[in-house]
């Protein structure tokens, strides 16, 4: 089945430092990757997306690059913000399908 | 141009009972697709509609229906709560139930 697999949080950062959230994933096929934010008492936001292997998606300063060799998709920012502090999903859709698997989430918190 | 928009935001329910949620796409997305979100973790797949037809179905059991209406608006309806069905509902909406979904805020259901 397809499955996707994040550090477990929170991770808690001072602003300006580096970030990254990692995802594995399995799949059958060729997948399309995405990354998305929840802000608190929010929806979930689509912040980039990916839909094949080498591609990398970003917006807002995080980028986030399609490793099928290694079937990651690790999400990266060079400096964070306070503002960045959310929760963070990374998920797939398979190839052919509706049906979306998401991760658990990876709350962020930075600080001033 | 208005986002998804769900209603209600937020309420609360008795075990045993019935609850309908829902959902207004964004103008132009023929497709909807409902999610159930536990705290703590990622939006499990429940339904999707695409020109008021079921095109995918998640795990979960047949207390939970939907439907989509000619203009595209949907209903989630959930019957017989139980504790377990606590959770934010969120929906999404698509041109066409391809990968770029953009949420609704969500309604909070609470059963007591």
């Amino acid at each position: 089945g397809n499955s996707v697999t994040q550090m477990e949080g929170p991770v808690t950062l001072s602003e300006e430092a580096f970030l990254t959230i990692n995802c594995t994933y399995t799949a059958t096929g060729y997948p399309s990757l995405f990354w998305y934010v929840q802000y608190p008492g929010e929806g979930l936001q689509l912040l980039l997306k990916a839909t094949k292997a080498d591609d990398k998606g970003s917006n807002k300063g995080f980028e986030a690059t399609y490793r099928k060799e290694t079937t990651s998709f690790h999400l990266e920012k060079g400096s964070v913000q306070v503002s960045d502090s959310a929760v963070y999903f990374c998920a797939l859709l398979p190839g052919g399908s509706y049906i979306p698997t998401f991760g658990r989430g990876t709350s962020l918190i930075v600080h001033p | 141009d208005a986002g998804v928009t769900q209603s209600p935001t937020h309420l609360i329910k008795t075990r045993g009972q019935h609850v309908t949620l829902r959902c207004s796409p964004i103008s132009g997305h023929k497709s909807v697709s409902w999610y159930q979100q536990v705290l703590g973790q990622g939006p499990q797949f429940i339904f999707q509609y695409y020109e008021k037809e079921e095109r995918g179905r998640g795990n979960f059991p047949d207390r939970f229906s939907a439907r989509q209406f000619p203009n595209y608006s949907s209903e989630l309806n959930v019957n017989a709560l139980l504790l377990g069905d606590s959770a934010l509902y969120l929906c999404a909406s698509s041109l066409d139930g391809g990968n770029t979904i953009y949420f609704g805020e969500g309604s909070w259901l609470t059963v007591v």
